[in-house]
């Protein structure tokens, strides 16, 4: 399995530009969440799916965030406008609920934003 | 509710010495518990899980971490540190529904 993958691994981009990150998450995983780390906060979850539902987006700091799950393969995170507060790593995870397995999630490699 | 507390944001310790993070946790229900770690520039990778069945977990890279219920405590170990282990670890309790709750996260440094 190729794991979580993220996109893109890098962005830098200037303060009032939309931001879009990516996110695909393992095949037959069921739940989907979003993590911000930084150092001085360290590491935040931002929103959950499940079945590509949110199922509970009280992380998500501001209007400016948002989240979509469109179907089992792909999610969205998007930051409009950006502000350089908003400078950190973005994590996706996954991982399959039920079925006997113990939720165990999955991260991506992450996606490193800098907003100028 | 649940939670993770992870004592020492910085452990060093010398080639070949003794790891040793720490992690207590509170949870309402009997817990799963986990230790991720994250290589500089990388995700988080599972190191091992507690899952109820034996105390001792035995992960990836020589790791182990012992589950007591009394203390409740889900500390984590290796008899001899390598330079390749130096990473941040995480400590993390599932109350078994889809939510995990992580700790702060500690930052072990080997000095050769």
């Amino acid at each position: 399995d190729a794991g979580v993958i993220q996109s893109p691994r890098h962005e830098v981009t200037e303060m009032g530009q939309e931001v879009t990150l990516r996110c695909k998450p393992i095949s037959g995983h069921n739940s989907l969440f979003w993590y911000r780390q930084t150092m001085m906060r360290g590491l935040e979850l931002l929103i959950y799916f499940n079945n590509n539902v949110p199922i509970d987006d009280s992380g998500m700091p501001e209007d400016r965030f948002s989240a979509k799950m469109p179907n089992a393969s792909f999610s969205t995170l998007k930051i409009q406008p950006s502000e350089p507060r908003d400078s950190a790593v973005y994590f996706c995870a996954s991982s399959l609920r039920g079925g006997g397995t113990y939720n165990e999630q999955f991260f991506g490699p992450g996606t490193r934003l800098t907003v100028l | 509710a649940q939670s993770v507390t992870q004592l020492g944001s910085h452990v060093s310790v010398s080639e070949g010495a003794l790891v040793l993070l720490r992690c207590n946790y509170s949870s309402s229900v009997p817990p799963y518990l986990f230790w991720y770690v994250q290589y500089p520039n990388q995700g988080l990778q599972l190191l091992l899980k507690y899952t109820s069945a034996a105390t001792l977990v035995k992960g990836i890279n020589g790791f182990e971490a012992e589950f007591k219920k009394s203390e409740t405590s889900f500390h984590l170990t290796k008899p001899s540190a390598h330079m390749s282990d130096a990473a941040e670890y995480f400590c993390a309790v599932s109350d078994r529904g889809n939510q995990f709750y992580f700790g702060t996260g500690t930052s072990l440094t080997v000095i050769p």
